[in-house]
């Protein structure tokens, strides 16, 4: 069975501090691997995705993630918090097997404070 | 080029009623997915479509179904609403990427249909 978890379901930060949001998945084929965020009242949007092409890897709007096999971690980070980061950030996985299911993690909502 | 749409984005219904929420997807996208949103139990998937045909479903009771057009625009339908049935119900579609080694096409999510039962 593959699940997604993400140890936080809150994360506060000051505006310029690094983000850091967890995503830890369990796969029994190799994964893909998904972050999407989400703003009230709208749907995901997806921020970055990793397919096995590189272990880092750089998404819109200074958002990276790097894939760590051997923790079985897609962690989310960026350098410098900005106010519009205040979102709900999802985790996914998609197994090769998976055709179009993504399996979704409990999500992470970002406050960031001025 | 336009995203995906989905109708009605709000709407409120009473216990026992049925509710019918349409997505059109971006255009050339054959695969539709659709998947229900909750603070209790997060983003499940519900099911998907392709050439009009099912291809995977979710663990959501019978009341649950779907259908796909020749033109890709999906709708799903709940039936006999229950006071659990409140949610986002967010469309995806993607490219079919079947018989690929990539499995790289990303899903493009609509802005929801958040439907209210009372």
């Amino acid at each position: 069975a593959q699940s997604v978890t993400q140890l936080g379901s809150h994360v506060s930060v000051s505006e310029g501090a690094l983000v850091l949001l967890r995503c830890n998945y369990s796969s029994s084929v190799p994964p893909y691997l998904f972050w999407y965020v989400q703003y009230p009242n709208q749907g995901l949007q997806l921020l970055l995705k990793y397919t096995s092409a590189a272990t880092l890897v750089k998404g819109i709007n200074d958002f990276e993630a790097e894939f760590k096999k051997s923790e079985t971690s897609f962690h989310l980070t960026k350098p410098s918090a900005h106010m519009s980061d205040a979102a709900e950030y999802f985790c996914a996985l998609r197994g090769i097997q998976g055709a179009q299911k993504l399996v979704f993690g409990q999500g992470t909502r970002l406050t960031i404070n001025p | 080029k336009a995203g995906v749409t989905q109708t009605p984005r709000y709407l409120i219904k009473t216990r026992g009623q049925q509710v019918t929420l349409s997505c059109s997807p971006i255009s050339g996208h054959r695969s539709v997915s659709w998947y229900q949103q909750t603070p209790g139990q997060g983003l499940q998937f519900l099911f998907e479509y392709f050439s009009e045909t099912q291809r995977n479903k979710g663990n959501f009771p019978g009341r649950f179904s779907g259908r796909q057009f020749s033109n890709s625009r999906s709708e799903m339908n709940v039936s006999t609403l229950e006071l659990g049935d409140s949610a986002l119900y967010l469309c995806a579609s993607s490219l079919d990427d079947r018989g690929t080694v990539s499995g790289a096409n990303v899903l493009t999510f609509g802005a929801g249909s958040r439907l209210t039962v009372l």
